[in-house]
């Protein structure tokens, strides 16, 4: 089964507006975390939350993690064009096999100036 | 710091040829995973081997490709006889341990183009 769906698939937005991306994933699992992928380049971390975490922040990022419905939402603040890139969440299982990331289709951002 | 090396970045191979690609880890990191990205899709877990162990090979499929970490040097995730459906950009990650709350550190991959 697909884990980390995320919508969606592609979203684009001015300068300066926020940006709210969404995943959603099947099983049961340990941590969540978000990664970023500029055009033909590699992942950058971007922050991980704990199953037993609500929401976390970290400068311009706010990810809120909801177990009960399995899903999560990453919210980019003040917008840049910088920005521009896809991003992926990522879930690690609880329980067996936990060290591998599991990863959804990505949302494409598109920030225009 | 270096973070993790990846080489070569693009690779093109003709059908049925081999292609061997390299993954250095961060330094220290001894725990090595493989991750295949077609396109305008998400990463999918290949394998994740520990220095001269192949841990997981589940998501690496049985005939043709084969990955090791030896004691010394790269990690080489091996793809014989390339057929066009190999295209893909391959990651290299690694990470200090296997823990869960590890994170895991990118190369910046290698794009496998198959004429």
């Amino acid at each position: 089964s697909q884990q980390g769906e995320e919508d969606p698939q592609a979203l684009s937005i001015q300068e300066g507006e926020n940006a709210t991306m969404n995943c959603s994933y099947k099983t049961s699992i340990n941590n969540l975390q978000w990664y970023r992928q500029n055009s033909g380049r590699g992942l950058v971390h971007l922050i991980l939350i704990r199953s037993n975490e609500r929401e976390k922040h970290s400068g311009r990022l706010r990810v809120t993690l909801d177990t009960s419905k399995k899903s999560s939402s990453l919210l980019i603040t003040a917008s840049r064009a910088a920005d521009t890139a896809s991003y992926f969440c990522a879930t690690k299982a609880s329980g067996g096999s936990n060290y591998k990331l599991t990863f959804g289709k990505g949302t494409l951002l598109t920030v225009n100036p | 710091n270096a973070g993790v090396m990846q080489n070569p970045r693009h690779l093109v191979r003709r059908r049925g040829q081999e292609a061997r690609l390299r993954c250095s880890p961060v330094k220290g990191h001894s725990h090595v995973y493989w991750y295949r990205q077609l396109p305008e899709e998400g990463l999918k877990f290949m394998v994740y081997l520990q220095k001269e162990n192949i841990i997981d090979e589940s998501g690496m499929p049985k005939e043709r490709f084969s990955a090791e970490f030896p004691k010394e040097g790269p990690s080489i995730l091996r793809i014989q006889q390339v057929v066009r459906g190999d295209s893909a950009a391959y990651f290299c990650a690694s990470s200090p341990t296997s823990s869960a709350a590890d994170t895991q550190y990118f190369g910046p991959g290698t794009r496998l183009t198959v004429l």
